[in-house]
């Protein structure tokens, strides 16, 4: 079946730091990729998201490029803000089906 | 713009008792479905409506059942609650199949004693 491993956390930086988180997938067929966060006391919402090989997704700073000979879609940016705190999910979700697979999340704490 | 809306936002349940959450969408979509999220394993699937009048089970169903009402709504039951449902549940929404986004409600906290 499909599943996704990404880094526990928690992660922790001071503001302006790079910020990865590591994402890799296992999965048949040619899944869609995602990241996914979810602020404090809120639901979760898409960050961005790939669809096929090599494609790059990205929003508000963030990048993910979809590395199927690594399958790998980690989570870039390049100066985070306190404002970036929340837990990150990576997710998948194959041809086979519009079920989403996540991973277990990684909580970000960006300090001042 | 509503979205998904969960109702209620917080519920603590004797052992034994029965609960319906209730999961409506306004966003015309086919697909809904209802996870629950717990520390350190992200959110697991425990029913998904493709489309109006079908539902399938997901990754974890035992002690949950659900109706599909009619296309904006998706309601969870819990017919006899156990502390192992203790959770947090998220119902979501999406288009349809395939590389679609989901949108999800602002979560429902159960607590079972």
């Amino acid at each position: 079946g499909n599943s996704v491993t990404q880094m526990e956390g928690p992660v922790t930086l001071s503001e302006e730091a790079f910020l990865t988180i590591n994402c890799t997938y296992t999965a048949t067929g040619y899944p869609s990729l995602f990241w996914y966060v979810q602020y404090p006391g809120e639901g979760l919402q898409l960050l961005l998201k790939a669809t096929k090989a090599d494609d790059k997704g990205s929003n508000k700073g963030f990048e993910a490029t979809y590395r199927k000979e690594t399958t790998s879609f980690h989570l870039e940016k390049g100066s985070v803000q306190v404002s970036d705190s929340a837990v990150y999910f990576c997710a998948l979700t194959s041809n086979a089906g519009n079920m989403l697979t996540f991973g277990g999340g990684t909580r970000l704490m960006v300090k001042p | 713009n509503a979205g998904v809306t969960q109702t209620p936002k917080f519920q603590v349940l004797k052992t034994g008792q029965s609960m319906t959450l209730q999961c409506a969408q306004d966003m015309n979509h086919n697909s809904m479905y209802w996870y629950r999220q717990d520390p350190g394993m992200g959110l697991r699937l425990i029913y998904y409506s493709a489309s109006e009048g079908t539902t399938d089970k997901g990754e974890v169903p035992n002690g949950y059942n659900v109706s599909r009402l009619n296309k904006r709504e998706f309601s969870l039951r819990l017919e006899s609650a156990a502390p192992s449902q203790t959770s947090v549940y998220f119902c979501a929404s999406s288009v349809a199949r395939l590389n679609t986004e989901a949108f999800f409600g602002q979560g429902t906290r159960l607590t079972v004693v």
